[in-house]
């Protein structure tokens, strides 16, 4: 099947720093990606809708200038976490779909200090 | 609007005994379903998935029927392995719509 990949895979900051999430699509093109988020022992919750060439999708509640998307290639997705606080610590997966099924990054964990 | 929900865990099994999570979906549309499996620290694998209703979905022992009848989407194995133990996950999309995750199941085989 197809592959995506997310980098880094872990890192931590500290708290009122920003960090960068890279997402690709490593064999396909993807004009659009999703970004989750997971809580510990919670199920993914759809943050965005990152689209190529255009404005991302954001979900109800989350915070457009807080977690801003680029959608710069049609196979890089990017999620930077702006001023991070020890709360945006979390586990952020990225996804891309292809006609008939939706491709997962390994994820990244995020843990502000 | 579109939901999924799944039998909440966590649930605790012998090797070797039938595993069945139990999965209900909103008949919003026509949806495809899904399986993923997440294992401990690891991100999300496609455990299987069916498109139309009636079909069935298999994948490493794992199998799952698309029941339009009772909107559901029951996950269900035979004899399950210490290594089977991981979270699953039930979902459903519409086209390429992001995907509507249930809560999860925790799953824990013993031996």
């Amino acid at each position: 099947g197809a592959v995506v990949s997310q980098h880094p895979s872990w890192v931590i900051c500290k708290s009122g720093t920003s960090v960068k999430i890279e997402c690709r699509s490593l064999d396909f093109q993807a004009t659009t990606m999703f970004w989750y988020r997971q809580f510990p022992k919670q199920s993914l919750m759809l943050m965005a809708t990152s689209n190529e060439g255009s404005k991302a999708t954001y979900e109800q509640g989350v915070e457009k200038d807080k977690f801003l998307i680029n959608h710069a290639s049609l196979t890089l997705s990017t999620l930077t976490v702006t001023s991070a606080h020890p709360e945006d610590s979390s586990f952020y997966i990225c996804s891309a779909p292809t006609w008939d099924e939706q491709f997962f990054g390994p994820g990244t964990r995020l843990t502000v200090l | 609007g579109n939901s999924v929900t799944q039998m909440e865990g966590p649930v605790t099994l012998s090797e070797e005994a039938f595993l069945t999570i139990n999965c209900t979906y909103t008949a919003t549309g026509y949806p495809s379903l899904f399986w993923y499996v997440q294992y401990p620290g690891e991100g999300l694998q496609l455990l299987l998935k069916a498109t139309k209703a009636d079909d069935k979905g298999s994948n490493k022992g794992f199998e799952a029927t698309y029941r339009k009848e009772t909107t559901s989407f029951h996950l269900e194995k035979g004899s399950v392995q210490v290594s089977d133990s991981a979270v699953y996950f039930c979902a459903r999309s519409t086209g390429n719509t992001p995907l509507v995750f249930g809560k999860g199941t925790r799953l824990s085989v013993i031996a």
